[in-house]
């Protein structure tokens, strides 16, 4: 199946920082989606972003398909900023690649 | 508008006993998921259905892993007989191929086998 990289692991800020996750995978992709899954274990849709770039309040992303990666912006974060991030991409050459496959994610811990 | 509604919330166990979950998608959504999600993991699909028909459970360990959506509305995810690598949390999630498949996931739940 699609291979999927998330960096970096875990990320410290303090509040009001700025801050970029990546996402690298290994198919081309038709679907890709970031997630925030918040202390309490909900996992949140934040972007449906296959390609382009698309904004949300204090957050974007952008996806370069041609390139294989995916980037999540955070400004001036916030201490409910909190949790992991999980990018998903489903690739589409078809077969094993077809299901949306999450990364390990990105835990990120925003300090008042 | 509802979200995916999960039952239990939680869930304990002793090895070899059965449980079962069950989850309600968002009215309308065709494609409903369920998702495994172990400790400092990304969540790892199980099943996915179209409808009531199962697109993909290729991950699913079938000698003890059973799902079923009657009706192409709510769905039940059992384990008989529980192992303790199976200690979790069990995932749901629902998606509408108008909205783009964007996938909203349900509260999960955490399940423990001692």
């Amino acid at each position: 199946g699609i291979q999927v990289e998330q960096s970096p692991p875990d990320l410290i800020l303090q509040e009001g920082a700025n801050s970029t996750l990546r996402c690298n995978f290994s198919d081309s992709v038709n679907n890709l989606q970031w997630f925030h899954q918040n202390p309490w274990g909900q996992l949140i849709n934040l972007f449906y972003i296959p390609s382009g770039t698309k904004q949300n309040g204090r957050l974007s992303a952008t996806t370069v398909a041609t390139e294989r990666y995916s980037l999540l912006y955070i400004s001036s974060s916030q201490t409910t900023d909190s949790g992991v991030y999980f990018c998903a991409p489903r690739g589409s050459s078809g077969g094993s690649n077809y299901k949306l496959t999450f990364g390990k994610g990105t835990l990120l811990t925003v300090n008042p | 508008e509802a979200g995916v509604a999960q039952s239990p919330r939680y869930k304990i166990i002793e090895k070899r006993q059965s449980v079962a979950f069950w989850c309600n998608p968002i009215s309308g959504h065709a494609t409903l998921y369920w998702y495994q999600q172990i400790l400092g993991q990304g969540p790892k699909l199980l099943i996915q259905f179209q409808n009531n028909g199962v697109v993909d459970d290729s991950q699913l360990p079938k000698d003890r892993f059973s799902a079923e959506r009657l009706k192409g509305v709510d769905s039940t995810l059992k384990i008989q007989p529980a192992k303790l690598e199976d200690s979790a949390v069990y995932l749901c999630a629902s998606s509408s191929q108008g909205a783009g498949e964007k996938l909203f996931f349900g509260s999960g739940t955490q399940l423990s086998v001692l």
